[in-house]
């Protein structure tokens, strides 16, 4: 069964600061993997999607990261800004399961 | 959360009683899911579908039924409402399953049962 840990749960940063938010999955056969951000009270909206063949993909200030064989992703935040805050989540998807991390809550102050 | 409509938004029910929740697309997506979403647990998918009248159990399915009999929509129902079934509860879509696409959610159902 597979298993998503995030680290850490919770982290509060300074702006402007760089961050890496990390995920790891304990059965690499995975045919991606998906980086979520949640704002309180609301759904769940992709960030980016990692193809299993690929090493990592970017959007503006954030750049996901996928190595396989040692299990792991990580999500790096350039330049974070207070509108960052929110919870990030991770999810590895297998052949017919999404399995989601619990999560790491980030707080960016001003 | 363009293209996904879930309703209703908030729920109070009581212990014994049904309950559905209707999860609508625009997006003719073929795969659809129910999740729920509780403090601790994180994520967990209760069934999907992968088109009209075929479903499938997820990971904590027991007392919860699904339908699908249009493209459109996605029931979930609490068959006899318990306090543990208090929860967030997401439906997200996805073009197809598994592979390249994303996962798009809806903006989610806050279920509580007394």
């Amino acid at each position: 069964k597979q298993e998503v840990t995030q680290i850490p749960a919770a982290l509060s940063v300074p702006e402007g600061e760089n961050l890496v938010l990390n995920c790891s999955f304990t059965d690499s056969a995975i045919y991606n993997l998906q980086w979520f951000r949640q704002d309180p009270g609301k759904g769940l909206t992709s960030l980016l999607l990692i193809q299993s063949s690929q090493r990592e993909q970017t959007s503006g200030r954030l750049n996901a990261s996928l190595d396989k064989s040692s299990g792991r992703s990580t999500l790096y935040i350039a330049a974070s800004q207070p509108g960052d805050s929110a919870t990030y989540l991770c999810a590895a998807r297998g052949y017919s399961t999404l399995t989601f991390g619990k999560g790491t809550m980030l707080l960016v102050s001003p | 959360d363009a293209g996904i409509t879930q309703s209703p938004r908030h729920k109070v029910t009581e212990t014994g009683t049904p309950v559905t929740l209707r999860c609508h697309q625009t997006e003719n997506h073929r795969y659809m899911y129910w999740y729920r979403q509780d403090p601790g647990h994180g994520l967990r998918l209760i069934h999907y579908s992968y088109g009209v009248k075929d479903t499938d159990k997820g990971e904590v399915s027991d007392g919860y039924s699904v339908s699908r009999s249009k493209t459109e929509d996605f029931l979930l129902t609490l068959e006899s409402a318990t306090s543990s079934q208090t929860s967030v509860y997401f439906c997200a879509i996805s073009v197809e399953d598994p592979g390249a696409n994303v996962l798009t959610f809806g903006a989610g159902s806050r279920l509580t049962v007394l």
